[in-house]
């Protein structure tokens, strides 16, 4: 397949096992922040996101923690599955002059290990 | 619901041609941005597009341009076309501009020879 990024930072994980990926944002004036999953050959597919005024937020075995103080986002999967396997972005929507745009972390490698 | 669509999937030209790429949005969404993902850069912010007009731009040259029509579908185009323009383009819509969702399409692979 295609390679999204050649140097993405990569985390192996034992299938069962959790996942946590950390992102570190820019602004700390940006409300917004999406998770997304790319997989090889695919555009990035949102995961969840979570806004500014909210700490954490859950979906279906995903979990968004956002500390606001250290501009840190991270996202917990819950009993890692293969098909997990990706490379997951954070993108936080960032106000410049008063208009939004979409600023997206370089990325993390997920590799779920049999 | 269909998703975000974008043509054709794989394009390949030579150095001072040019290309235009389409993107068709969700149905109901009105905002669609397009980005350059490539493996050194990452995903990288063009332009984005509400109600046919640019409502933001990021930091390319103006060989990059888009526009967006009345049924919200969007063409970006690249002219003098260089090597380093080689990447997946990637579309996003969203049902309103700024702090919402965004889905992505599949991307059109851009090779530059």
């Amino acid at each position: 397949g295609e390679s999204v990024g050649l140097h993405l930072p990569t985390l192996s994980v034992q299938e069962g096992d959790n996942s946590i990926i950390n992102c570190a944002y820019s602004n700390s004036a940006s409300d917004y922040f999406i998770w997304y999953k790319q997989e090889s050959g695919k555009g990035p597919q949102f995961i969840i996101d979570i806004r500014s005024n909210m700490d954490k937020r859950q979906g279906q075995r995903v979990t968004v923690l956002l500390n606001k103080t250290v501009k840190h986002l991270s996202l917990q999967i819950a009993a890692t599955q293969p098909g997990d396997s990706a490379v997951y972005f954070c993108a936080e929507n960032s106000i410049t002059s008063g208009t939004y745009k979409y600023i997206f972390g370089t990325g993390t490698r997920l590799k779920v290990l049999a | 619901k269909a998703g975000v669509t974008q043509t054709p999937r794989y394009l390949i030209k030579t150095r001072g041609q040019q290309v235009t790429l389409s993107c068709s949005p969700i149905s109901g969404h009105r905002s669609v941005s397009w980005y350059q993902q490539t493996p050194g850069q990452g995903l990288q912010f063009l332009f984005e597009y509400f109600s046919e007009t640019q409502r933001n731009k990021g930091n390319f040259p103006g060989r990059f341009s888009g526009r967006q029509f009345s049924n919200s579908r969007s063409e970006m185009n690249v002219s003098t076309l260089e090597l380093g323009d080689s990447a997946l383009y990637l579309c996003a819509s969203s049902w309103n501009a700024g702090g919402n969702e965004q889905f992505f399409g599949p991307g059109t692979r851009l090779t530059v020879l």
